[in-house]
């Protein structure tokens, strides 16, 4: 199974920082890597897709880069609204896995 | 508008089983893979497998192989997860999600989730 370890596990930030999320994948997975917001109690909201391509209808101060096994999600500045958990996830093996996510607090 | 509506939550005792259905609507529901994610109070998310709803064909996480089955009503538009031999283990969230193999494969559409919990 391919191992995806985010960092930091919890960051503390205020509104209008800018904020920086890692995920490292234990092998190369190319540009197979995903991001999800998950606020409490809620489902999982898909962000970005394929390293860096934006859903549609999220806000364009998320980014995404990288390749091969360390991607980040950066959030341009942040806003109340951004005050979730997030997980990145691999899906270039046939076992999707999951980060163990990071909370923005 | 694209949905995935779930079922409600369920209560069960060590040993039995479980079924939780996911009703598409605002798409073509056979078009799109159904995957099956679930999430410990308090912890990641860990994915189960997904179902075609077009041939019906499943690919499960070795974990839980033997021990979960996914299956579609085509008629209704719904899909189902089953897990059996409920351990409090399984206690979670269940979740399921539309799988969008665009450019990269990912889930676009998620359910409300679904609360499943296992106690004597």
């Amino acid at each position: 199974d391919i191992q995806m370890t985010q960092s930091p596990s919890s960051l503390s930030a205020s509104v209008g920082d800018r904020v920086a999320i890692t995920c490292r994948a234990s092998q190369s997975i190319d540009n197979y890597l995903n991001w999800y917001q998950q606020k409490p109690g809620k489902a999982p909201r898909l962000l970005i897709y394929a390293t860096s391509t934006l859903q549609g209808g999220v806000p364009s101060r998320f980014t995404g880069s990288g390749s091969g096994t360390d991607f980040t999600l950066t959030i341009s500045s942040l806003q109340p609204e951004d005050f979730a958990t997030y997980f990145c996830q691999q899906t270039y093996s046939s076992l999707w896995t999951f980060g163990q996510g990071t909370k923005v607090e | 508008q694209v949905q995935l509506v779930q079922s409600g939550a369920e209560v069960k005792k060590p040993g039995a089983s479980v079924k939780v259905s996911c009703k598409a609507s605002g798409y073509t529901f056979t078009s799109y893979d159904i995957n099956w994610v679930r999430q410990a109070t308090g912890h990641g998310l860990e994915w189960m497998g997904w179902m075609n709803p077009y041939g019906g064909n499943t690919d499960y996480s070795q974990k839980f192989q033997g021990r979960v089955t996914m299956t579609r009503d085509t008629s209704t538009s719904t899909a189902y997860m089953e897990l059996h031999s409920l351990t409090s283990d399984d206690t979670a969230v269940y979740f399921c999600a539309r799988g969008a193999p665009l450019i990269v494969y990912h889930m676009d559409v998620w359910g409300q989730g679904t609360t499943v919990t296992v106690s004597s």
